[in-house]
């Protein structure tokens, strides 16, 4: 069975800092991953997906995810944060295409905290 | 990008009574939906995947005749809490794949369903 792991509860960082959130996956196969914000009391917003090709994707808002298949990880990354970054953040896994299916699996979260 | 709508956006209601939760695809198309149930400060927990044109497909442990799922057109899928109790109090997500289905999804702002 597919999933993430998203470790931390809450990451804190002080704005201007290089700010990252970690997640780690378990898959079969090919992995489909996915970063996903959510502001309080709203829907997730899309930041970034790693299908194929270059191991560092760059996405919305200055973010940037690097995918490593030896360590199975995917941590989002940003070089300086803002305290408007600070939300909840969801890694997330997806079928495969042979699945027949566009199901995501989320991980925890990470709540960001960026200090002003 | 495309927009997903969720009504209500909040809903108090008594034990016992029904409530139906709206999820649009605003402009486009989406013969698959997905509903979720976020508990505070916890992951998004997939309850189901709705079809137009069949029925839903629920994940394992949650209740069909308690979640019903109607997708009625491809640009409505209906969540009704029949004979809601307080523990069914939660924030409901849905969401939509992209057309191509292997982009990113697309989520509704949400609706915050409190039963007293």
């Amino acid at each position: 069975a597919q999933s993430v792991a998203q470790p931390e509860d809450q990451v804190n960082v002080a704005e201007g800092n290089p700010l990252t959130v970690k997640c780690t996956y378990s898959v079969s196969g090919n992995p489909y991953l996915f970063w996903y914000v959510q502001y309080p009391n709203r829907g997730l917003q899309f930041l970034l997906k790693y299908i194929t090709g270059d191991n560092l994707v760059k996405g919305s808002y200055g973010f940037e995810a690097e995918f490593n298949k030896s360590q199975t990880s995917f941590h989002l990354k940003k070089p300086s944060a803002l305290v408007s970054d600070s939300a909840l953040y969801f890694c997330a896994v997806r079928d495969p295409p042979t699945s027949g299916t566009y199901k995501y699996i989320f991980g925890t979260g990470t709540r960001l905290k960026v200090l002003a | 990008g495309a927009v997903v709508s969720q009504h209500p956006s909040r809903v108090i209601c008594k034990s016992g009574t029904s409530v139906k939760i709206e999820c649009r695809s605003l402009d486009f198309q989406a013969t698959t939906m997905f509903w979720y149930r976020q508990f505070p400060k916890k992951s998004l927990m997939l309850m189901a995947t709705s079809n137009e044109g069949s029925k839903a497909t629920y994940e394992q442990g949650v209740e069909k005749d308690k979640f019903l799922i109607n997708h009625a057109s491809l640009t409505l899928s209906t969540l009704t809490v029949t004979s809601a109790h307080p523990e069914d109090s939660s924030f409901y997500i849905c969401s939509a794949p992209s057309a191509g289905g292997w982009d990113e999804q697309f989520f509704g702002p949400g609706t915050r369903l409190t039963v007293l």
